[in-house]
């Protein structure tokens, strides 16, 4: 089976930094994802880690340790509008996709 | 516009009735999937599909079932045996890395 475990809640301050991690347990492991959603709107992807390193997308960064089955996802420069639920989510073996419980982030002024 | 459809956005049944939720794409996605999401539960691997006419249970399967005829649909069923129906349902298609996922649908059963 696969379990993935990230925080509950972050709350930061606009124009801040916060790193959003995600452990997983896995038998199968081709990448961790990370997925925004808004309140009752659809999920969207962000970014995906195949191998380990860094990879940057504008204010959003993603990592990814294979070793230590870790992950995070790193937000720059935090606007009001990046207050949302952020899932990582392991792509696994047989094509399964399993995400884990989100987490909210709330951004403050 | 590609994308994915489902149908309808909120959905009301009795206890007792099956219900299907309606999943359709028009991005030639091989791989689709159904979540379910409950509030503070993240989203739950209901069943997914690699291909047409072959599928997978995921972790939560008990209770659903789906059919994978055309390429392009992934209906859901929720059957009278899902104990807690209530809940969003999403629908996703998957292409390499990145899944698209639709709107949603609010299914409560009264």
């Amino acid at each position: 089976g696969q379990s993935l475990e990230q925080p509950s809640e972050v709350t930061a301050v606009e124009g801040a930094i916060v790193q959003i991690n995600c452990t997983y347990q896995t038998s199968g492991f081709y990448g961790l994802s990370w997925y925004q959603q808004h309140d009752g709107g659809a999920p969207t992807f962000l970014s995906y880690n195949a191998l380990d390193g860094l990879e940057e997308t504008g204010r959003f960064s993603s990592f990814l340790s294979r070793s230590d089955s870790y992950g995070y996802l790193l937000l720059q420069e935090l606007q009001m509008k990046d207050s949302a639920s952020y899932f990582c989510a392991v792509s696994g073996s047989g094509y399964a996709l399993n995400f884990g419980k989100g987490t909210s982030l709330l951004v403050t002024p | 516009d590609g994308g994915i459809t489902q149908s309808p956005k909120y959905l009301f049944r009795k206890e007792g009735q099956n219900v299907t939720l309606s999943c359709e794409q028009n991005l030639n996605h091989d791989a689709m999937y159904w979540y379910r999401q409950d509030p503070g539960q993240g989203l739950r691997l209901i069943y997914y599909s690699q291909i047409v006419n072959d599928f997978q249970k995921g972790d939560i399967a008990e209770g659903y079932s789906v059919s994978r005829e055309k390429k392009e649909s992934f209906p859901l069923t929720v059957t009278s045996a899902q104990k807690n129906p209530t809940a969003f349902y999403l629908c996703a298609s998957r292409l390499g890395s990145e899944a698209f996922f639709g709107q949603g649908t609010r299914l409560t059963v009264v």
